[in-house]
Parts: C-alpha cells; sequence; structure tokens
C-alpha cells in the first residue's frame, strides 16, 4: 500500500541553524501539506502546495519557512534559523487531485520530530 | 472561519466500558467534511472516518460509531466496550470543501487512557 514518508525521524538542531526536513508523498498526489504538533497540543496546519506554489498558509507559516518540491518526488520544509519554539513534530501529507466540490482524503506521514536546542 | 473544540481533554476509563469523546465545530460554509483521528503513542495520525455535510446518518463500524448532529453542530465518537488498546489521543478536525487547499482544522485532542 502506498505511504507518505518522512525523514529523518528525529532531528536534533541548534537554536539558529537551518533545517530541511523531507517527505516523499505518495506518487500520484498532487497536493501537498505540513502540518505542525508541539507536544502535547494539537495539530496546525502550516501551508499546502499545489502545481509548484503555495494554495494557502496558516500565520505560523512566516518567513523563517519555505517549501519547495525539487525533484517531482520529495517535498520538503526549510526552516532558515530555528528557534526554540520551533520544537515540534511535523506531519506531510499529500492527496489526490481535489475533487469540485469535494474532499480527497489526506495521507499523513510518520512524522519528524525536531528538537530545536 | 472554523474551529473545532474538544472539550473534555482527558479520559480514563476502565476496560469494557463505554466511553463518548465529544466535538464541536463551527464553520461558516454549507459544504463542510469532519474527521476523527486517532494517535497512539508512537505519534502517527491514523485516520478514522470522514463524514460530510450532506450526510448525517450515523455510522458504526465494530466497536466504533459516530453521532453527527447539525443542529447543535456536533460530531460525537463512541467507543463501546473500550480496551487498552484504545488508548491514544483522539482528535476531531474540520475542513471546508469546495475548492482550495483543503486544509484540515483540528481540535485540541483529547486522550483517553483505558485501564486493564
Amino acid at each position: 500500500e502506498p505511504e507518505v514518508t518522512q525523514t529523518p525521524s528525529h532531528q536534533v538542531t541548534q537554536m539558529g541553524q537551518e533545517v530541511i526536513l523531507r517527505c516523499v508523498p505518495i506518487s500520484n498526489h498532487l497536493y501537498f501539506y505540513w502540518y505542525r504538533q508541539i507536544l502535547g497540543q494539537k495539530v496546525e496546519f502550516l501551508v499546502s502546495f499545489y502545481n509548484n506554489e503555495i494554495s494557502e498558509k496558516s500565520e505560523i507559516f512566516d518567513d523563517q519557512f519555505s517549501v519547495e518540491r525539487p525533484d517531482g518526488s520529495n517535498f520538503t520544509l526549510k526552516i532558515r534559523s530555528t528557534k526554540l519554539e520551533d520544537s515540534a513534530m511535523y506531519f506531510c501529507a499529500s492527496s489526490e487531485d481535489l475533487l469540485a466540490g469535494g474532499w480527497n482524503e489526506q495521507f499523513f506521514g510518520p512524522g519528524t520530530r525536531l528538537t530545536v536546542l | 472561519a472554523q474551529k473545532v473544540t474538544q472539550a473534555q481533554t482527558e479520559i480514563s476509563v476502565v476496560e469494557k466500558e463505554d466511553v463518548t469523546l465529544d466535538c464541536v465545530y463551527e464553520t461558516r460554509d454549507t459544504t463542510y467534511y469532519l474527521f476523527w483521528y486517532k494517535q497512539p503513542p508512537s505519534g502517527e495520525l491514523v485516520f478514522l472516518i470522514r463524514r460530510n455535510s450532506f450526510d448525517e446518518q450515523n455510522e458504526i463500524s465494530g466497536r466504533y460509531s459516530w453521532n453527527f448532529q447539525k443542529s447543535t453542530s456536533s460530531f460525537n465518537f463512541t467507543i463501546t466496550a473500550s480496551q487498552v488498546v484504545d488508548s491514544a489521543v483522539y482528535f476531531c478536525a474540520l475542513s471546508e470543501g469546495g475548492g482550495g487547499s483543503e486544509k484540515l482544522v483540528f481540535g485540541k485532542g483529547m486522550k483517553l487512557t483505558v485501564n486493564p
């Protein structure tokens, strides 16, 4: 069964460093998402991406964040200069093309736990 | 604006008890989707169910059942005869349909502990 994969499973970094979280969405999917979950809190939407551009982003997704689909298979989230409060689980998700007036299931990856020291 | 409220933060039950997880949502759209996800201690998000706003029929899947009531903007989830393996955090989520990025808006989650 196809699945979304994410690497690494756990990333530890120093404050101020850049990190890149990687995701491989399901191969025929066209919509890609990043969500964040600070420990013990709810899952929060960060950004959605379609046709090589951002469809929507949340207030959390400020200039420190960027997303990219560099090679047609990977989908990356970059945090330029990490802060302590960026410590969280980051989930990637993907879905097929959206049905008009409908909704396609978002398949979630297992997450990358980012720890900023 | 979309909003999901899970008023209960934590529930502890003894195995075989029934437990209901409450979810109340807010949306201005007439087309929307409601979801429940399970997050076990291992951390992944496990999809449980999706309902669309035009289908208020309740659903049962094994020990799980869902009660969707538009009149009260609620989408409650009941686990019958709970088991230790049901111990997890459960999230209710909402997505407004009809185009766009279809982001999911999650509630704060409810931690269920089932004791043997």
